[in-house]
């Protein structure tokens, strides 16, 4: 049983796109994390969202943390190629747990 | 190191045989994470060290599969007796703390190859 569900799980859209991908649980986490990771490399990380609420932006990428702390979404605006890899999301728990999401392989077509 | 480091980067081995993975962490970082990875899929937790502690094994899939730390440095990941399905990236991350909302920082990971 997978506690962080991504979806989509691809996704494949033309440069200048916008899109959004979710990251859904039914458990509270304490902090959420978004990663991203290109072909041969280890992931890397975004941003850390702890609020329920919160939004934080990073260039053409837009993160949001639900009210309940339950979910999050990132919004890319103007999707460029370089954007291309797999995002993925990841939840810590008050009781010291982490999880990583299911993943969303991005493909930015130039 | 600036960053941290896995060895080998690509490994080809034969069902059976043993082989051993290398994490040397971010120099300061207490804490070091062991995952797994199949093509272009999440992250499967395998283990957990925080600095002198009993390290969290349970996302290990079988006693085939073992790690040490030494030092509170380096790392070394065995499988023994692989198997076909052991085939995957294994990737190694160090934090700062091992608190859940420690950003985790990752190596490139070892491409395990079992024919």
């Amino acid at each position: 049983t997978q506690l962080l569900e991504q979806s989509p799980q691809f996704l494949s859209i033309q440069e200048g796109e916008n899109l959004t991908v979710y990251c859904n649980s039914s458990s509270v986490f304490s902090s959420l994390q978004w990663y991203r990771q290109e072909p041969g490399e280890g992931p890397v990380l975004l941003v850390t969202v702890v609020t329920g609420g919160e939004v934080k932006k990073l260039k053409r990428l837009t993160f949001q943390f639900g009210d309940a702390r339950k979910d999050s979404s990132l919004h890319i605006t103007a999707a460029q190629p370089g954007d291309t890899g797999l995002y993925l999301c990841a939840g810590g728990t008050t009781g010291n747990q982490f999880y990583f999401g299911t993943g969303t392989s991005l493909t930015v077509i130039p | 190191g600036a960053g941290v480091s896995q060895s080998p980067s690509n490994k080809v081995t034969e069902k059976g045989k043993d082989v051993e993975l290398r994490c040397d962490p971010i120099s300061g970082h207490t804490a070091l994470y062991w995952y797994r990875q199949s093509l272009g899929q999440g992250l499967e937790f395998l283990i957990y060290f925080q600095g002198n502690s009993a390290p969290d094994k349970s996302g290990l899939p079988s006693d085939r599969f073992s790690a040490e730390r030494t030092g509170g440095s380096v790392s070394t990941l065995t499988i023994q007796r692989t198997q076909q399905e052991d085939s995957a990236v294994y990737l190694c991350a160090s934090s700062q703390l091992g608190s859940s909302g420690r950003a985790r920082y990752f190596g490139a990971g070892t491409r395990l190859s079992v024919l």
